[in-house]
């Protein structure tokens, strides 16, 4: 069964400075996706940036960053240029790109890591 | 953006009561929509993933007696929670699958109070 962990329950960072999320996973598949989403105060999930595993190059998405070693199944996230906005729960997510007899691939979260950040 | 609502955003009922919780694809379709229970500071967790026109899958240690979801069309979820104890009290949220890009989106989350 694949698996999803975050190491850092909580991160803090300055306004305007970087910070990096990690996230490490465990499975057996080569074929598959990687998310990270957001979780502000309101409750709602926001997807910030995604990653397939059959591509090298690492995502961007603006501010968003990830750093992608598969051989390690890491999967961080830098956020640069950090804005009081940013502050929200993170999630690190993963959902396998194989097809097990027609059933729908659910996502498997991580535990979370809690991002304040200081004005 | 696509839009997925759930309705309603906060309940508080009874001990003993049922309470119905609606998760819609406002602007898409969605074959697939999937239930989460979030308890505070915790991440979510996988109630059941629902097929439209068929039967729930549930996870392993959700009673499905207990958690009814009904998936009638392509833009509405229902989940049931039966006969609530305090110890249902969570935040519930749902997530749906677009039809073609299979992209997934996050309703706001029903937060429920058992009393």
């Amino acid at each position: 069964a694949q698996t999803v962990t975050q190491s850092q329950p909580e991160m803090s960072v300055q306004e305007a400075e970087t910070v990096t999320l990690s996230c490490t996973y465990d499975t057996s598949e080569s074929d598959y996706y990687l998310f990270w989403y957001k979780q502000p105060p309101s409750r709602q999930m926001i997807l910030v940036i995604r990653q397939e595993a059959y591509k090298q190059q690492n995502a961007t998405e603006n501010r968003f960053s990830v750093n992608f070693q598969k051989a390690a199944k890491s999967f961080s996230l830098k956020i640069s240029d950090s804005q009081l906005g940013d502050a929200a729960m993170y999630f690190c997510a993963y959902r396998s790109a194989m097809n097990y007899g027609g059933a729908t691939n659910k996502l498997i979260f991580g535990t979370g890591t809690l991002l304040a950040v200081q004005p | 953006g696509a839009v997925v609502s759930q309705h309603p955003s906060w309940v508080i009922c009874k001990s003993g009561t049922s309470v119905k919780i609606e998760c819609r694809s406002l602007d898409f379709q969605a074959t697939t929509m999937f239930w989460y229970r979030q308890f505070p500071k915790q991440s979510l967790m996988l109630m059941a993933t629902s097929n439209e026109g068929s039967k729930a899958t549930y996870e392993q240690g959700v009673e499905k007696d207990k958690f009814l979801i009904n998936h009638a069309s392509l833009t509405l979820s229902t989940l049931t929670v039966t006969s609530a104890h305090p110890e249902d009290s969570s935040f519930y949220i749902c997530s749906a699958r677009r039809i073609l890009t299979g992209e997934l989106f996050f309703g706001e989350g029903s937060r429920l109070t058992v009393l």
